[in-house]
C-alpha cells in the first residue's frame, strides 16, 4: 500500500505565472483535500474533492482551482501567482468525504513565488 | 460555527520532563478529534485520534490525549519527552455536516537537553 505522494517537492515561480501541483492519493482513498501552510502557520483548507467533484471550499479566490481524476489523484492549479502564495501546499487523502475519517498527508510541495 | 484554540504557541521543556499541550474546541455538534505532528521540514503525520469509546487515547510513541466533553478539551500529554519530540503539534477537530478538519494555529514544542 503506497502512501500519499506529491510532486514536485520544490518549485520556484515568478509573480503572474501559473503553477500545477500534483497529488496521488493513498490506495483505496476517494477523497483528496488541499491545504496551504504559510511559514509558521497552521494549514488553511483550500478545497476538497470527492469522487471527482468539489466537496467544499475554503476562503481562497477562484484563481485556486482543482481537479480530481478517475483514479482519485488530484491537481491544484494556481493562476496569476502572487508573492503571498509562497507556502507549503499539502495534499491529504481519506477514504470518503467527511465522516470523521482521518486524513493521510503527503510530504507537501514547497512553492516559492519571486 | 466550529473553532479550535491551542492555548500555547510555544512550549520549551527539558528532556525527560513531562509536557502538556492544550487544545480547546467549540462545536455545537459532536466531533472527532485529532492531533497531528509536523517535524521540521516535513509534512503532517497523525499522532492520535478520538472517534468514540474510551476518552483516553494513546499513541505508539508515548503521547496520550483525553477527550473531555464537559470542558470541550483534548489536551495532549507525555510524561517524559525526548529531544526527537521537537516538532509542531496541531489539534484538529473534525465536525459539522461535511466533517472538515478545523486546524489550530499549532504549538511548537522545543525539547532541550
Amino acid at each position: 500500500e503506497t502512501g500519499v505522494t506529491q510532486s514536485p517537492t520544490h518549485l520556484i515561480k515568478t509573480r503572474g505565472q501559473q503553477v500545477t501541483l500534483r497529488c496521488s492519493s493513498q490506495s483505496g482513498h476517494n477523497t483528496v483535500s488541499w491545504y496551504q501552510q504559510a511559514l509558521g502557520q497552521g494549514p488553511q483548507f483550500i478545497f476538497q474533492y470527492y469522487r471527482e467533484e468539489e466537496n467544499g471550499r475554503g476562503n481562497f479566490p477562484p484563481r485556486f482551482s482543482g481537479l480530481q481524476f478517475p483514479n482519485y489523484s488530484s491537481e491544484l492549479n494556481v493562476n496569476a501567482l502572487e508573492l503571498d502564495d509562497s507556502a507549503l501546499y499539502l495534499c491529504a487523502s481519506s477514504f470518503k468525504a467527511g465522516g470523521g475519517i482521518e486524513q493521510f498527508f503527503g510530504p507537501g510541495t514547497r512553492l516559492t513565488v519571486l | 460555527a466550529q473553532s479550535v484554540t491551542q492555548l500555547d504557541s510555544q512550549v520549551p521543556v527539558f528532556e525527560e520532563a513531562p509536557v502538556e499541550l492544550r487544545c480547546n474546541y467549540s462545536s455545537s455538534v459532536s466531533v472527532y478529534l485529532f492531533w497531528y505532528v509536523q517535524y521540521p521540514n516535513q509534512g503532517l503525520q497523525l499522532l492520535l485520534k478520538y472517534l468514540s469509546g474510551s476518552t483516553l487515547v494513546e499513541s505508539i510513541n508515548g503521547f496520550e490525549a483525553e477527550f473531555n466533553k464537559s470542558q470541550t478539551s483534548f489536551h495532549l500529554r507525555k510524561p517524559s519527552v525526548h529531544i526527537s519530540d521537537t516538532a509542531e503539534y496541531f489539534c484538529a477537530p473534525n465536525a459539522g455536516n461535511n466533517r472538515k478538519l478545523i486546524w489550530g494555529l499549532g504549538t511548537s514544542l522545543a525539547v532541550n537537553p
